[in-house]
């Protein structure tokens, strides 16, 4: 596709549940990140991978969630016992370039994942 | 740690309105400053970007100057327009702090235009 793809676009869970949330991003990109976005908030750094190597997990809030990457392309972020302070939108991006520089200078952003944890 | 402040919103303006969105910054080392535009139902887009200080960044009529004295990377754009009406999100990478993997973000400031 043109953009990064994520699905769902909506995700409604009862706490405790697992989710998992997809992103595709363009096609040969090397860089994905995960940020999540807080209603209200800007985004906050999740994660990142250079092609399948996950490089980057410090913002993680928690050991429930968990992120891969296996073939370089597309990415799950998995949150296991969903809890209500995980409600927020997740977002996806991804980049051309590796770990330089100019590495945020070419960052294409999906729309995101809603997740509402009741 | 490194943060971004932005002037709260929301901003409303009418159209060819003069617009100003603050941005101030904290980091421990040179970062690339950026703004970011979410425009409704659609992923943020880069809007324009500064690497080092002095640099202004351009684009779409908005222009921003980094200014290293004063921390702060302040929006601006002579005659807005009703298709400028979005949330208006500030950010740095720190290459000392965070490396170039990861973006700080300021909360947003949402932006509406009137006819």
């Amino acid at each position: 596709g043109a953009g990064v793809s994520q699905s769902p676009r909506y995700k409604v869970a009862k706490r405790g549940q697992d989710v998992a949330l997809r992103c595709d991003p363009i096609s040969g990109h090397v860089s994905l990140f995960w940020y999540q976005q807080a209603l209200g908030q800007g985004p906050e750094f999740l994660t990142y991978f250079q092609n399948e190597a996950q490089l980057d997990k410090s913002g993680l809030p928690s050991d429930r969630f968990f992120a891969e990457r296996p073939e370089g392309s597309v990415s799950t972020l998995k949150i296991q016992r969903t809890q209500q302070e995980d409600s927020a939108v997740y977002l996806c991006a991804s980049s051309p370039t590796g770990g330089n520089r100019r590495l945020n200078e070419k960052l294409f952003f999906g729309s995101g994942t809603q997740l509402s944890v009741l | 740690g490194d943060s971004v402040t932005q002037m709260e919103g929301p901003v409303t303006l009418s159209e060819e309105a003069f617009l100003t969105i603050n941005c101030t910054y904290t980091a421990t080392g040179y970062p690339s400053l950026f703004w970011y535009v979410q425009y409704p139902g659609e992923g943020l887009q880069l809007l324009l970007k500064a690497t080092k200080a002095d640099d202004k960044g351009s684009n779409k009529g908005f222009e921003a100057t980094y200014r290293k004295e004063t921390t702060s990377f302040h929006l601006e754009k002579g005659s807005v327009q009703v298709s400028d009406s979005a949330v208006y999100f500030c950010a740095l990478s720190d290459p000392i702090s965070g490396g170039y993997n990861k973006l700080i973000f300021g909360a947003g400031t949402r932006l509406a235009v009137h006819p």
